[in-house]
């Protein structure tokens, strides 16, 4: 079973910030907050990952709160190409295998 | 830099015949393999995961087999399928002890 709950869908305008929220109350303190997005009939892509620091790379910032308890992966300025389904997974780096809950679906309106 | 390689893109198979998916990666040595699939509307559900060599791990049972002849090869087979192995078949691999996941572009199967 996933370990974060999700809204299934959200909406974002074009051209403003896109906010998706994850809960992981129950993280514990090894595990990562990773994030992926799959686009209609493509294979899953990596976004970001992060353990307690925020982090922020080319295609996203990952916020992360003190407790860890949840996170939000925001894109600064969204277009129409980010619509997709958006994926917030915890796992740790001693061989737990990836657990891909149903996501996000984002629409990105003009 | 490391690319992953999944053939065909698109497949329709008879029911009761047998089936073969293949997957490789290039530029990287003892990666970690993966199989998933994701039915129509439905989230991925991992199948298989390969730590090495003939080393086979599977999740759920079913109808389908793996297996891992060559270090960067990861073979998705079945003798005879069904209706309901109809899907989406994703191809992933990582580096050994962990890190994010790499995706090929998936094989979408469609069993008649």
């Amino acid at each position: 079973d996933a370990k974060t709950t999700q809204p299934p869908s959200m909406d974002c305008a074009e051209g403003r910030a896109a906010n998706l929220p994850c809960n992981h109350s129950t993280i514990s303190g090894n595990e990562y907050v990773y994030w992926y997005r799959q686009i209609h009939s493509q294979g899953p892509q990596y976004i970001i990952h992060g353990l307690k620091n925020n982090e922020t790379n080319e295609m996203a910032s990952l916020i992360i709160t003190e407790d860890r308890k949840s996170s939000t992966l925001i894109l600064p300025h969204a277009t129409l190409r980010d619509t997709a389904v958006y994926y917030c997974i915890v796992r740790d780096n001693y061989g737990q295998n990836f657990v891909f809950g149903p996501g996000t679906r984002l629409s990105v309106l003009p | 830099s490391q690319t992953i390689h999944q053939w065909p893109a698109t497949l329709v198979q008879p029911v009761g015949s047998p089936l073969s998916l293949e997957c490789t990666v290039e530029g990287t040595s003892n990666p970690n393999l993966y199989w998933y699939r994701q039915a129509a509307g439905r989230g991925l559900q991992l199948l298989f995961y390969s730590v090495g060599i003939g080393q086979i791990s599977s999740e759920v049972p079913q109808n389908l087999s793996a297996s891992r002849p060559q270090d960067r090869q990861f073979i998705l087979s079945s003798k005879k399928l069904l209706l309901s192995d109809s899907g989406f078949y994703l191809c992933a691999w990582s580096a050994q002890g962990n890190y994010g996941y790499t995706f090929g572009s998936g094989t979408r199967l469609t069993v008649v």
